[in-house]
């Protein structure tokens, strides 16, 4: 079945930029989503298609995919941002079975 | 605004059934596919299910496959789970949520998400 592996935790300073990164073989041929989720409540969306960011995400959120590594970039991290981050993407083989990442802890600190 | 509230949930003793809910408001509900994801307790989120907007298709995660049945009925704006045969391991949180862009029939990932309904498999 498809996977999606992402590194189990990250680490940055306020103010520093942390990169998130997710890798899947259909990620050329297919859509990357990321979301945070806080302990507690629901996850939130904030970059849809690789690349873009819903109204009321910050700018700081950003997301690019080479090849087949996802990675979102949170520019000038801040303590609120300390939270899971999960990446969410389709299987290219057409049976359009859907897989999140194991999810990213990150902390700002 | 778009809002999508979850129930069903509960303690359930194993091999026994449960039917979740997802109610739909704030947009056209109709116009959307929607999904199901779980997460067990201390863990990642885990893609479930997805219907599309038309409710002709129809995707399961394998390690649900043949035990659980997504449906919906658009009159009611509702989204269904219908959980058969549980298992310990189906203990988690389920959430519902809508895919981000309407008549998606496809690769669409979620947007909104509701707050959850517990399910907990337990004799």
């Amino acid at each position: 079945s498809y996977e999606l592996t992402q590194s189990p935790s990250v680490s940055v300073s306020p103010g520093q930029t942390a990169r998130i990164t997710c890798s899947g073989d259909a990620l050329p041929y297919k859509y990357t989503y990321w979301y945070l989720q806080k302990s507690g409540q629901a996850p939130v969306l904030v970059i849809y298609e690789d690349n873009k960011r819903p109204s009321g995400i910050p700018e700081r959120f950003s997301g690019s995919t080479s090849g087949t590594v996802a990675t979102l970039i949170i520019s000038g991290a801040q303590v609120e941002d300390e939270a899971d981050y999960y990446c969410f993407s389709t299987d290219s083989s057409g049976n359009h079975t859907r897989v999140f990442g194991g999810g990213t802890k990150l902390t700002v600190l | 605004q778009v809002q999508l509230v979850e129930s069903g949930g509960g303690v359930v003793q194993p091999g026994r059934s449960l039917r979740l809910s997802c109610v739909g408001s704030g947009f056209t509900f109709m116009d959307y596919g929607m999904l199901w994801v779980r997460q067990a307790p201390g863990k990642g989120l885990e893609w479930v299910s997805v219907i599309w907007f038309n409710g002709n298709d129809k995707y399961y995660a394998d390690s649900v496959k043949g035990r659980f049945t997504i449906s919906r009925d658009n009159s009611k704006n509702t989204v269904y789970l219908q959980i058969n045969g549980l298992r310990a391991e189906d203990t988690a949180v389920y959430y519902c949520a809508r895919e981000h862009s309407p008549f998606c029939g496809g690769d669409c990932g979620p947007d909104y998400w509701g707050q959850g309904t517990l399910v907990t498999v337990s004799s």
